[in-house]
């Protein structure tokens, strides 16, 4: 079976960094993906980690211990626009994506 | 536009109901996944088509079936509605992206379904 687990919520202030964490145990991995999704809408992808580490794309960093099975979100300079759900993903060895519940980001003036 | 077409956006329905949704995947990907997202819950996965065959299976109710075509969108039919299966409906399509085996997915705009 597949258990993905986020934290349910977490507020942050505009401007400053957040970091959301992500612990899975799955049967299979084929990398570790973060979605971005605001109410009532599609996810849409942030990043992909295959191999331990930090990937950096802009503002947004994510990063990977396999043998840990944890990752990371980290977000700078937040802002208001960055209120949403993040969501962290599993790709197993048949290519399928499994989800966590999502974490829900308020970021606050 | 993520090039993932899914009609309807909204569909409102009596319990016992049939409903079906559609997804048209972007041009090139053979893949099409089923995703349900009920209210403040995480996407569950549902099933799996891969070039018109079922490749993998998620928790799928027995009421809903699916079915990808030749031109490659697919169908998901909800049967015997519930008041439960009330949810965004996403459908995504993925295509390999690099030789390590990268598929990016990418999400429709969702289908949302409410059981009155």
């Amino acid at each position: 079976g597949q258990n993905i687990d986020q934290p349910t919520e977490m507020t942050a202030t505009e401007g400053a960094i957040v970091q959301i964490n992500c612990t899975y145990q799955t049967s299979g991995f084929n990398g570790l993906f973060w979605y971005q999704q605001h109410a009532g809408e599609a996810p849409t992808f942030l990043s992909y980690n295959v191999l331990d580490g930090l990937e950096e794309k802009g503002r947004f960093s994510s990063f990977l211990s396999r043998s840990k099975g944890y990752s990371y979100l980290l977000l700078k300079e937040l802002q208001m626009k960055d209120s949403a759900s993040y969501l962290c993903a599993v790709q197993t060895g048949a290519n399928n994506l499994f989800f966590g519940t999502g974490t829900r980001l308020t970021v606050i003036p | 536009d993520s090039g993932v077409t899914q009609t309807p956006k909204h569909l409102i329905t009596a319990t016992g109901q049939r409903v079906t949704l559609r997804c048209s995947p972007r041009s090139g990907d053979l893949s099409v996944y089923w995703y349900q997202q009920s209210l403040d819950q995480g996407l569950q996965f549902l099933i799996q088509y891969y070039n018109g065959e079922e490749r993998a299976k998620g928790n799928i109710l027995e009421r809903f079936s699916a079915q990808q075509f030749p031109d490659l969108h697919s169908e998901l039919n909800l049967s015997s509605l519930e008041l439960g299966d009330s949810a965004l409906y996403f459908c995504a399509s993925s295509v390999r992206r690099d030789p390590q085996g990268y598929y990016g997915y990418t999400f429709g705009s969702g289908t949302r379904l409410t059981v009155v």
